[in-house]
C-alpha cells in the first residue's frame, strides 16, 4: 500500500534551524492529513492536522503546507529543538475514518 | 490532559492460544479504532468501531479477530487463534472529530 509515501528515510538538523519533513500521497479521495511524532516504546503522538480545504495550518513551531495539485504536504519545524528527535509520520484520511500511514522519517536535532 | 491507556504493555503468548488487547479511550470520544505495526513496517488500520457496531475493517481484520466495547470505558480486540505473523505493536486510538489519538501499544509477541 503506497498511497502514501515519505521518501526520506531520515533528516539530520542543526538546533534552532527548521525541519522540513515531506509527504506525497496519490488517492484524490484523502481529504484530511495529520502529522503524528513517534518516540520508541510509544504511540503515535498527534502533533497537527490539515483539511484539504486548506493550504496551510500553523501552531506555534509546527506549520503544515498542503499542495492538493501536487499531492504533496510538508511539515516546517522552526526552531527545532534536540527534543523534536523522533520518527515523523504523515497519515491521511478520506471521509474521516481509517488513517493511512507513512513509512515515517527519523528526524535527529543536533545540538 | 486525557489520554489512550492500553494494557498490557507486552503480551507473550503461544501459537494458536486467543489473547485480548484492552484499551480504556479519551472519555468523551465517540470513535475508536485498532491499529498495528509489525517491526520495520507501517503502522497499519485494523478496524474501527462507532455507535456499537464495526463501521470498517482491513482485510487483516478476519474472522480470528474480533473487537467489543463491553462497558461504557473498554474497548477490546480479541484475537481468537494467534499465528506467528500476528506478533506487532497493536494501538488503541480514539477521536470526536477528525484527529486520532493513540494509546501507547501492547507488544504482542507470539511464539
Amino acid at each position: 500500500d503506497q498511497q502514501v509515501k515519505q521518501n526520506s528515510p531520515s533528516l539530520s538538523v542543526q538546533e534552532g534551524r527548521i525541519s522540513i519533513l515531506n509527504c506525497d500521497y496519490t488517492n484524490s479521495m484523502f481529504d484530511y492529513f495529520l502529522w503524528y511524532k513517534k518516540y520508541p516504546a510509544e504511540g503515535p503522538t498527534f502533533l497537527i492536522s490539515i483539511s484539504s480545504i486548506k493550504d496551510k495550518n500553523e501552531d506555534g513551531r509546527f506549520t503544515v503546507f498542503l499542495n492538493k495539485s501536487a499531492k504533496h504536504l510538508s511539515l516546517h519545524i522552526v526552531p527545532s529543538q534536540p527534543g523534536d528527535s523522533a520518527v515523523y509520520f504523515c497519515a491521511a484520511s478520506a471521509g474521516g475514518n481509517k488513517l493511512v500511514f507513512g513509512a515515517g522519517t527519523i528526524l535527529r536535532v543536533k545540538s | 490532559e486525557p489520554e489512550v491507556t492500553q494494557t498490557p504493555s507486552h503480551q507473550v503468548t503461544q501459537m494458536g492460544q486467543e489473547v485480548i488487547l484492552r484499551c480504556v479511550p479519551i472519555s468523551n470520544h465517540l470513535y475508536f479504532y485498532w491499529y498495528r505495526q509489525i517491526l520495520g513496517q507501517k503502522v497499519e488500520f485494523l478496524v474501527s468501531f462507532y455507535n456499537n457496531e464495526i463501521s470498517e475493517k482491513s482485510e487483516i481484520f478476519d474472522d480470528q479477530f474480533s473487537v467489543e466495547r463491553p462497558d461504557g470505558s473498554n474497548f477490546t480486540l480479541k484475537i481468537r487463534s494467534t499465528k506467528l505473523e500476528d506478533s506487532a505493536m497493536y494501538f488503541c486510538a480514539s477521536s470526536l472529530t477528525d484527529e486520532q489519538y493513540f494509546g501507547p501499544g501492547t507488544r504482542l509477541t507470539v511464539t
